[in-house]
């Protein structure tokens, strides 16, 4: 079975610059997360989908932040314009829900760096 | 704002030696998982535990919870220099309700 996949894995771009992030989640899988992850911290949710559908965005600065799920299988991240702070690895996770078990598969992220 | 909170932040241990993190939560749950974290790598599931079990076992992994002081552990045993990396403990309130993830434990076991 594929993972989670994931790209770039690596981007470097400067302060109010444009920045969009990809991710294709397990075959199958209807539940889509993104996550922000600041060095020596835990994930933070920023986006969970259902299908095509958003359940979840509270923790997603929409003023530079934005993120899509088309047909229900890849999504794209982006931030426009990128701030120093929002240097981080971005995580992409799905999930089979509706099992009472929500046991997320991880891809292996894309670091951002801003300067 | 996060759920979770490890103790300790940072484990040092010899290979072949047990060791043990601990994680705290705020609100009531549905269940709890813990995740390892290789360096530049996402996350990896490891075990999840139902709010109604107290104690679940899988290979060197050992998770105990107590809902009525809201804390967790995970116990790996025998560790290997494999295990080194970070673990989060992770909580569900209620069914298809985000993960709140804790801050997590670097683990480093030496050889």
């Amino acid at each position: 079975e594929a993972g989670v996949a994931q790209s770039p894995r690596y981007k470097i771009i400067e302060k109010r610059q444009s920045v969009a992030f990809w991710c294709n989640p397990i075959s199958g899988h209807a539940t889509l997360y993104w996550y922000q992850q600041i060095l020596g911290q835990g994930p933070k949710l920023l986006i969970q989908f259902q299908n095509n559908g958003v359940v979840d965005d509270s923790q997603l600065p929409k003023d530079r932040f934005s993120a899509e799920r088309l047909k229900g299988v890849d999504s794209t991240l982006k931030i426009q314009p990128a701030k120093l702070e929002d240097s981080a690895v971005y995580l992409c996770a799905s999930s089979l829900v509706g099992q009472g078990r929500n046991i997320q598969y991880f891809g292996a992220g894309t670091r951002l760096s801003v300067l | 704002s996060q759920q979770g909170e490890e103790d300790p932040q940072a484990l040092s241990i010899q290979e072949g030696e047990n060791a043990t993190m601990n994680c705290s939560y705020k609100t009531s749950i549905n269940n709890l998982q813990w995740y390892r974290q290789n360096s530049g790598r996402g996350l990896v599931h490891l075990i999840l535990i139902r709010s109604n079990e107290r104690e679940k076992h899988s290979g060197r992994l050992r998770v105990t919870l107590d809902t009525s002081k809201k804390s967790s552990s995970l116990l790996i045993t025998a560790s290997r220099a494999a295990d080194t990396a970070s673990y989060f403990c992770a909580t569900e309130i209620s069914g298809n309700t985000p993960l709140v993830f804790g801050k997590g434990t670097r683990l480093s076991v030496i050889a």
